[in-house]
């Protein structure tokens, strides 16, 4: 069965740091690109990081840029999200997501884990 | 940054047709997907490349794009159907989603 599996999520306090995780199983993980998407309490979907097949090529959405760090490593089928610097705002569910292409969009999504920054 | 604007909530009686519109500036020249999410779940690509639909997903939903609206059209709504609905697109560097809109089937 195709399917990613995120860990990691927690209360962190904050300007803490958490790492997330993502496990890719039931297919190829090294030929696909990969994303986070976050998504705030009641709120919609906000993308937050793509990383290409090899990893050479990242992008972040603005409101992330400078805290947050994608990377993966295909001989272990896992995807992470090094956060940085939380905030408040930061509060959310994040789901990593398999990309097809940027036309076909994000077909395959895990359950999401929860992130939640508070004193 | 490139902004999606949805409807917040579209209401459809069972049976009945039910479109949710998508704005962006010349969104047409892009390729938009659609997404289903229900309570407690994450979401699902309903619509890919504007108008194609993956396996496993209903004949009943349909999609279009050109000028500056994308279309999700639900044919025939049924129940099941109830969720919240985003269009997305990519723009140069990154994804952009739509604000979501709320189907309810009364």
């Amino acid at each position: 069965e195709v399917e990613v599996v995120e860990s990691g999520g927690g209360l962190v306090q904050p300007g803490g740091s958490l790492r997330l995780s993502c496990a890719a199983s039931g297919f190829t993980f090294s030929v696909y690109e990969m994303n986070w998407v976050r998504q705030a309490p009641g709120k919609g979907l906000e993308w937050v990081s793509y990383i290409s097949r090899s990893g050479v090529t990242i992008f972040y959405a603005d409101s992330v840029k400078g805290r947050f760090t994608v990377s993966r490593d295909n001989t272990k089928k896992l995807l992470y999200l090094q956060m940085n610097s939380l905030r408040a705002e930061d509060t959310s569910v994040y789901y990593c997501a398999r990309e097809l292409s940027p036309e076909s969009g994000l077909d395959v999504w895990g359950q999401g884990t929860t992130v939640t920054v508070s004193s | 940054s490139y902004e999606l604007t949805q409807p917040p909530s579209v209401s459809v009686s069972p049976g009945q047709t039910a479109s949710i519109t998508c704005s962006g500036d010349k969104l047409g020249d892009k390729y938009v997907c659609w997404y289903q999410q229900k309570p407690g779940q994450s979401p699902v690509v309903v619509i890919f490349q504007d108008t194609k639909r993956p396996s496993g997903i209903p004949e009943r939903f349909s999609g279009s794009n050109s000028g500056n609206t994308a279309t999700l059209t639900i044919s025939g709504t049924q129940a099941m159907d109830e969720a919240d609905y985003y269009c997305q697109a990519w723009d140069s560097r990154s994804y952009v989603f739509g604000t979501g809109t709320k189907v309810t089937v009364l």
